[in-house]
Protein backbone atom coordinates (compact mmCIF):
# COMPACT_ATOMS: atom_id res chain seq x y z
CA UNK A 1 0.00 0.00 0.00
CA UNK A 2 1.81 3.16 -1.30
CA UNK A 3 2.27 5.90 1.79
CA UNK A 4 1.23 9.15 1.56
CA UNK A 5 3.49 11.01 -1.51
CA UNK A 6 4.58 14.93 -1.68
CA UNK A 7 5.51 16.63 -4.29
CA UNK A 8 7.80 18.37 -5.52
CA UNK A 9 10.25 17.58 -2.16
CA UNK A 10 12.35 20.60 -2.71
CA UNK A 11 11.51 24.32 -4.33
CA UNK A 12 13.32 27.13 -4.20
CA UNK A 13 11.53 30.71 -4.49
CA UNK A 14 12.07 34.00 -4.61
CA UNK A 15 9.93 36.49 -2.05
CA UNK A 16 6.90 37.57 -3.41
CA UNK A 17 6.04 34.35 -5.46
CA UNK A 18 3.27 32.33 -4.94
CA UNK A 19 3.86 28.54 -4.99
CA UNK A 20 1.74 25.49 -5.09
CA UNK A 21 2.22 21.93 -3.39
CA UNK A 22 0.82 18.71 -3.82
CA UNK A 23 -0.29 15.51 -1.55
CA UNK A 24 -1.77 12.32 -2.44
CA UNK A 25 -3.02 10.19 0.62
CA UNK A 26 -3.00 6.90 1.14
CA UNK A 27 -5.53 5.44 -0.40
CA UNK A 28 -8.88 5.13 0.77
CA UNK A 29 -8.20 7.99 3.35
CA UNK A 30 -10.28 10.50 3.56
CA UNK A 31 -8.67 13.59 5.89
CA UNK A 32 -5.92 15.64 4.39
CA UNK A 33 -4.18 17.42 7.17
CA UNK A 34 -1.14 20.40 6.14
CA UNK A 35 1.80 21.32 8.93
CA UNK A 36 4.39 23.97 8.67
CA UNK A 37 7.61 22.73 10.11
CA UNK A 38 10.40 24.87 11.53
CA UNK A 39 13.27 24.67 14.02
CA UNK A 40 11.71 27.51 16.19
CA UNK A 41 8.30 26.35 16.36
CA UNK A 42 8.02 22.99 15.69
CA UNK A 43 5.05 21.85 13.94
CA UNK A 44 2.05 24.15 13.48
CA UNK A 45 -1.30 23.01 12.08
CA UNK A 46 -2.44 24.83 8.52
CA UNK A 47 -5.92 23.18 7.46
CA UNK A 48 -7.27 19.91 7.68
CA UNK A 49 -9.72 18.87 4.61
CA UNK A 50 -11.82 15.94 4.50
CA UNK A 51 -14.58 15.33 1.34
CA UNK A 52 -13.63 18.44 -0.41
CA UNK A 53 -14.20 20.85 2.61
CA UNK A 54 -12.17 22.68 5.19
CA UNK A 55 -12.87 21.34 8.92
CA UNK A 56 -10.26 23.17 10.15
CA UNK A 57 -8.25 25.93 10.36
CA UNK A 58 -4.97 26.85 11.97
CA UNK A 59 -3.41 30.51 12.73
CA UNK A 60 -1.84 31.39 9.68
CA UNK A 61 -2.57 34.29 7.49
CA UNK A 62 -4.77 34.10 4.55
CA UNK A 63 -2.06 33.69 1.94
CA UNK A 64 -1.95 29.97 3.03
CA UNK A 65 -5.05 28.49 1.56
CA UNK A 66 -5.51 25.21 0.49
CA UNK A 67 -7.98 22.82 -0.89
CA UNK A 68 -9.15 18.79 -1.49
CA UNK A 69 -10.34 17.16 -4.88
CA UNK A 70 -12.78 14.61 -5.16
CA UNK A 71 -9.60 11.80 -5.41
CA UNK A 72 -8.75 13.11 -1.90
CA UNK A 73 -5.75 14.20 -3.32
CA UNK A 74 -4.88 18.08 -1.72
CA UNK A 75 -2.90 20.93 -2.72
CA UNK A 76 -2.33 23.83 -0.39
CA UNK A 77 -0.91 27.38 -1.55
CA UNK A 78 1.15 29.99 -0.98
CA UNK A 79 1.51 33.41 -2.12
CA UNK A 80 3.22 36.57 -1.59
CA UNK A 81 5.81 34.41 -0.31
CA UNK A 82 8.13 36.07 2.38
CA UNK A 83 11.27 35.05 3.91
CA UNK A 84 10.00 33.16 7.06
CA UNK A 85 7.48 30.68 5.00
CA UNK A 86 10.97 28.71 4.88
CA UNK A 87 10.21 25.60 6.26
CA UNK A 88 9.08 21.88 5.66
CA UNK A 89 5.43 21.50 4.61
CA UNK A 90 3.89 18.16 6.03
CA UNK A 91 1.04 16.82 4.87
CA UNK A 92 -0.87 13.51 6.73
CA UNK A 93 -3.65 11.86 6.10
CA UNK A 94 -5.89 9.94 8.42
CA UNK A 95 -9.15 7.16 7.79
CA UNK A 96 -11.17 9.45 10.36
CA UNK A 97 -13.44 12.40 9.83
CA UNK A 98 -11.51 14.36 12.15
CA UNK A 99 -7.32 13.72 12.95
CA UNK A 100 -8.07 13.42 16.68
CA UNK A 101 -9.59 10.12 16.53
CA UNK A 102 -6.91 8.72 13.80
CA UNK A 103 -3.60 7.95 13.57
CA UNK A 104 -1.91 10.63 11.05
CA UNK A 105 0.30 9.09 7.77
CA UNK A 106 2.78 11.67 7.11
CA UNK A 107 4.21 11.92 4.08
CA UNK A 108 8.01 13.48 3.43
CA UNK A 109 7.12 17.09 2.96
CA UNK A 110 8.18 19.47 0.92
CA UNK A 111 11.45 21.58 1.74
CA UNK A 112 10.42 25.25 0.88
CA UNK A 113 12.96 27.81 0.57
CA UNK A 114 12.60 31.47 -0.21
CA UNK A 115 15.38 34.08 -1.01
CA UNK B 1 3.55 29.73 22.81
CA UNK B 2 3.64 25.93 22.26
CA UNK B 3 0.52 23.89 23.67
CA UNK B 4 2.24 21.18 24.39
CA UNK B 5 5.83 21.66 26.33
CA UNK B 6 8.71 19.00 25.42
CA UNK B 7 11.87 18.36 27.62
CA UNK B 8 14.00 18.36 27.27
CA UNK B 9 14.72 20.15 23.93
CA UNK B 10 18.07 17.88 23.20
CA UNK B 11 19.46 14.85 24.62
CA UNK B 12 22.55 13.27 23.64
CA UNK B 13 23.30 9.87 25.56
CA UNK B 14 25.60 6.91 25.03
CA UNK B 15 24.03 4.18 24.16
CA UNK B 16 22.95 1.09 26.49
CA UNK B 17 21.66 4.38 28.63
CA UNK B 18 18.21 4.94 29.94
CA UNK B 19 16.18 8.35 29.15
CA UNK B 20 13.04 9.90 30.02
CA UNK B 21 11.53 12.64 27.68
CA UNK B 22 8.19 14.59 28.58
CA UNK B 23 5.33 16.69 27.08
CA UNK B 24 3.26 18.68 29.38
CA UNK B 25 0.15 20.95 29.41
CA UNK B 26 -2.15 22.54 30.76
CA UNK B 27 -5.15 21.42 28.84
CA UNK B 28 -6.86 17.95 28.95
CA UNK B 29 -6.70 16.40 25.80
CA UNK B 30 -8.80 12.85 24.58
CA UNK B 31 -5.98 11.47 23.20
CA UNK B 32 -1.83 12.00 23.28
CA UNK B 33 0.26 10.56 20.38
CA UNK B 34 4.08 10.06 20.29
CA UNK B 35 6.06 9.99 17.00
CA UNK B 36 9.09 9.79 16.02
CA UNK B 37 11.05 11.85 12.73
CA UNK B 38 13.98 10.81 11.27
CA UNK B 39 16.03 13.66 8.79
CA UNK B 40 13.84 13.67 5.61
CA UNK B 41 11.27 11.84 6.52
CA UNK B 42 8.10 12.68 8.03
CA UNK B 43 6.80 11.64 11.36
CA UNK B 44 6.18 8.03 12.26
CA UNK B 45 2.77 7.59 14.77
CA UNK B 46 5.08 5.12 17.73
CA UNK B 47 1.47 4.91 20.10
CA UNK B 48 -1.82 6.87 20.81
CA UNK B 49 -2.54 6.93 24.63
CA UNK B 50 -6.38 7.53 25.36
CA UNK B 51 -7.10 6.98 29.35
CA UNK B 52 -5.92 8.29 31.73
CA UNK B 53 -3.33 6.88 34.14
CA UNK B 54 -2.59 4.30 30.64
CA UNK B 55 0.85 2.59 30.18
CA UNK B 56 1.79 1.01 26.79
CA UNK B 57 4.67 -0.71 26.12
CA UNK B 58 6.57 -0.99 22.91
CA UNK B 59 9.84 -3.19 23.11
CA UNK B 60 11.94 -0.94 25.12
CA UNK B 61 9.49 1.89 24.67
CA UNK B 62 7.03 2.57 27.44
CA UNK B 63 4.55 5.41 27.13
CA UNK B 64 2.54 6.84 29.94
CA UNK B 65 -0.46 8.87 30.04
CA UNK B 66 -0.93 11.13 32.93
CA UNK B 67 -3.91 10.43 34.93
CA UNK B 68 -5.42 14.04 34.62
CA UNK B 69 -4.82 13.73 30.80
CA UNK B 70 -2.88 16.35 30.69
CA UNK B 71 0.61 15.18 30.18
CA UNK B 72 2.86 12.31 28.70
CA UNK B 73 5.93 10.44 29.49
CA UNK B 74 8.33 8.37 26.98
CA UNK B 75 11.10 6.04 28.78
CA UNK B 76 13.37 4.42 27.08
CA UNK B 77 15.22 1.28 28.33
CA UNK B 78 18.70 0.75 27.07
CA UNK B 79 19.22 3.17 24.14
CA UNK B 80 20.32 2.03 20.71
CA UNK B 81 21.94 4.35 17.75
CA UNK B 82 18.67 2.90 16.08
CA UNK B 83 16.70 4.94 18.53
CA UNK B 84 17.99 8.58 17.14
CA UNK B 85 15.71 10.96 16.02
CA UNK B 86 13.24 13.67 17.15
CA UNK B 87 10.79 12.32 19.07
CA UNK B 88 7.05 14.27 18.94
CA UNK B 89 4.26 14.62 21.09
CA UNK B 90 1.00 15.52 19.51
CA UNK B 91 -2.62 16.56 21.58
CA UNK B 92 -6.42 15.99 20.36
CA UNK B 93 -8.88 18.23 21.71
CA UNK B 94 -11.75 20.01 19.89
CA UNK B 95 -11.39 18.07 16.75
CA UNK B 96 -7.70 18.86 15.90
CA UNK B 97 -4.11 17.70 16.65
CA UNK B 98 -1.23 20.02 17.88
CA UNK B 99 1.99 19.20 18.21
CA UNK B 100 5.09 20.23 20.49
CA UNK B 101 8.08 21.16 19.37
CA UNK B 102 9.69 17.94 19.60
CA UNK B 103 13.13 16.00 21.75
CA UNK B 104 15.68 15.81 19.56
CA UNK B 105 17.31 12.49 20.45
CA UNK B 106 21.02 11.16 19.79
CA UNK B 107 22.36 8.20 20.85
CA UNK B 108 26.34 7.10 20.40
CA UNK B 109 27.82 3.91 20.10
Amino acid sequence: KAGVTQTPRYLIKTRGQQVTLSCSPISGHRSVSWYQQTPGQGLQFLFEYFSETQRNKGNFPGRFSGRQFSNSRSEMNVSTLELGDSALYLCASSLGVSSYNSPLHFGNGTRLTVT
Amino acid sequence: TQLLEQSPQFLSIQEGENLTVYCNSSSVFSSLQWYRQEPGEGPVLLVTVVTGGEVKKLKRLTFQFGDARKDSSLHITAAQPGDTGLYLCAGASNNDMRFGAGTRLTVKP
